[in-house]
């Protein structure tokens, strides 16, 4: 099976511009997840998406958001790009649905969109 | 605030020594645990985990021992070799809730010496 994929791999925006990161994850997956990966702060969870439907959110300002289309495949949407918005963006995909085993938990990432805002 | 915390954020080994790595967690509701293990420009990749049931789990080289009363998992690596030289990440997740959203420490880069 593919991997999950990323596009694009590398961004450079300026501040106040809005950029859209894509994920497709692996076939047969139906749940996708967005983390932000910063130094020091590790991985912070963004949102989930679960068929089509955010199932899911971290504490992110509402200048992030997401959707899902019924492919499975994700997008990222982050507008008014602020500095402090410089970083790695994660997608993760898993074979979760609802009321599965805990290996389902297993999440499987992409990649990553290095984004830098100057 | 961060619920899973790696206080290290580095550590070097001698190859063919234990490699030690440590997680504590401050949520008494997380009941599944995940190691991830991250090259640099690649996406973080699955290693090992434990469900809350359990106080180890091996797999070859590796092995996550979780001490609940602690709030304190830990992966050990045996015997390092320099190509387990990566950024460690723990992760934890509370499946009660039904998010599918995991909550990973800061990371340990393990530098295993040839």
């Amino acid at each position: 099976k593919a991997g999950v994929t990323q596009t694009p791999r590398y961004l450079i925006k300026t501040r106040g511009q809005q950029v859209t990161l894509s994920c497709s994850p692996i076939s047969g997956h139906r749940s996708v997840s967005w983390y932000q990966q910063t130094p020091g702060q590790g991985l912070q969870f963004l949102f989930e998406y679960f068929s089509e439907t955010q199932r899911n959110k971290g504490n992110f300002p509402g200048r992030f958001s997401g959707r899902q289309f019924s492919n499975s495949r994700s997008e990222m949407n982050v507008s008014t790009l602020e500095l402090g918005d410089s970083a790695l963006y994660l997608c993760a995909s898993s074979d979760r649905g609802t009321g599965e085993g805990l290996s389902s938990y297993e999440q499987y990432f992409g990649p990553g969109t290095r984004l830098t805002v100057t | 605030d961060q619920q899973v915390k790696q206080n290290s954020p580095s550590l070097s080994v001698q190859e063919g020594r234990i490699s030690i790595l440590n997680c504590d967690y401050t949520n008494s509701m997380f009941d599944y645990f995940l190691w991830y293990k991250k090259y640099p420009a690649e996406g973080p990749t699955f290693l090992i985990s434990i469900s809350s049931i359990k106080d180890k789990n091996e797999d070859g080289r590796f092995t996550v021992f979780l001490n609940k009363s602690a709030k304190h998992l830990s992966l050990h690596i045996v015997p390092s070799q320099p190509g387990d030289s990566a950024v460690y990440f723990c992760a934890a997740s509370d499946s009660q809730t039904g998010a599918n959203n995991l909550f990973f420490g800061t990371g340990t880069r393990l530098t295993v010496i040839p």
